[in-house]
């Protein structure tokens, strides 16, 4: 299994660009997640989702879009990318999208450093 | 609405020595979860240990073992013999059980371990 993966894993764009951060797992979870990082802000939730066609914001989604046709990928959109979008964005997936336990763990995808000049 | 506060920017141990992280967190729920993830220079977030709030026990890995102290709401990490690997980023995080839980971090406590 490759776990969640995420693409690209660094990416400059420029203010009012557009474009698509890809998620996708293979662990055939309901759960799925977008959160951002920022220096002293820990990790921040933008929108997750609970099973296929199913979405929901989450602390910060102002910005973001999402969208989930299939089980297996989440892909976060900028619509129009502004420098406060500047952070490093974590995908995460767990077994369970109804059921919240301690042993539903989540795991996380190895992140996307995203720059908006 | 939950919060979670760890008051520890950053923190230093020897190698071999323990070391304890502070978390607090409040809430009105009962049934809830909680964990520590650790991020190294990698990037990739680890979870090193979960807690049921249900649970009396404290929760322990190998090195890794917690203070759970329900009615105060504090949740601390404690590692004993700290090795040079156990550098990272260590993250407090809170969830609600139940149908609506999500993930709500900390801000974190960066640990350095000095040989």
């Amino acid at each position: 299994n490759a776990g969640v993966t995420q693409t690209p894993k660094f990416q400059v764009l420029k203010t009012g660009q557009s474009m698509t951060l890809q998620c996708a797992q293979d662990m055939n979870h309901e759960y799925m997640s977008w959160y951002r990082q920022d220096p002293g802000m820990g990790l921040r939730l933008i929108h997750y989702s609970v099973g296929a066609g199913i979405t929901d914001q989450g602390e910060v989604p102002n910005g973001y879009n999402v969208s989930r046709s299939t089980t297996e990928d989440f892909p976060l959109r900028l619509l129009s990318a502004a420098p406060s979008q500047t952070s490093v964005y974590f995908c995460a997936s767990s077994y369970s999208g109804l059921v919240r336990s301690a042993y539903n763990e989540q795991f996380f995808g190895p992140g996307t450093r995203l720059t908006v000049l | 609405a939950q919060t979670v506060t760890q008051s520890q920017p950053e923190m230093s141990v020897q190698e071999a020595e323990t070391v304890t992280l502070s978390c607090t967190y409040d809430t009105s729920e009962n049934n809830y979860y909680l964990f520590w993830y650790k991020q190294p220079p990698s990037r990739q977030m680890i979870l090193v240990i979960r807690q049921e709030a249900y649970k009396q026990q404290n929760a322990t890995e190998n090195r890794f073992s917690v203070n759970f102290q329900k009615a105060a709401k504090s949740f601390s990490l404690k590692i004993s013999d700290s090795q040079l690997g156990d550098t990272a980023m260590y993250f407090c995080a809170f969830m609600t059980g139940g149908s609506q839980g999500n993930l709500i971090f900390g801000k974190g406590t960066k640990l350095s371990v000095k040989p």
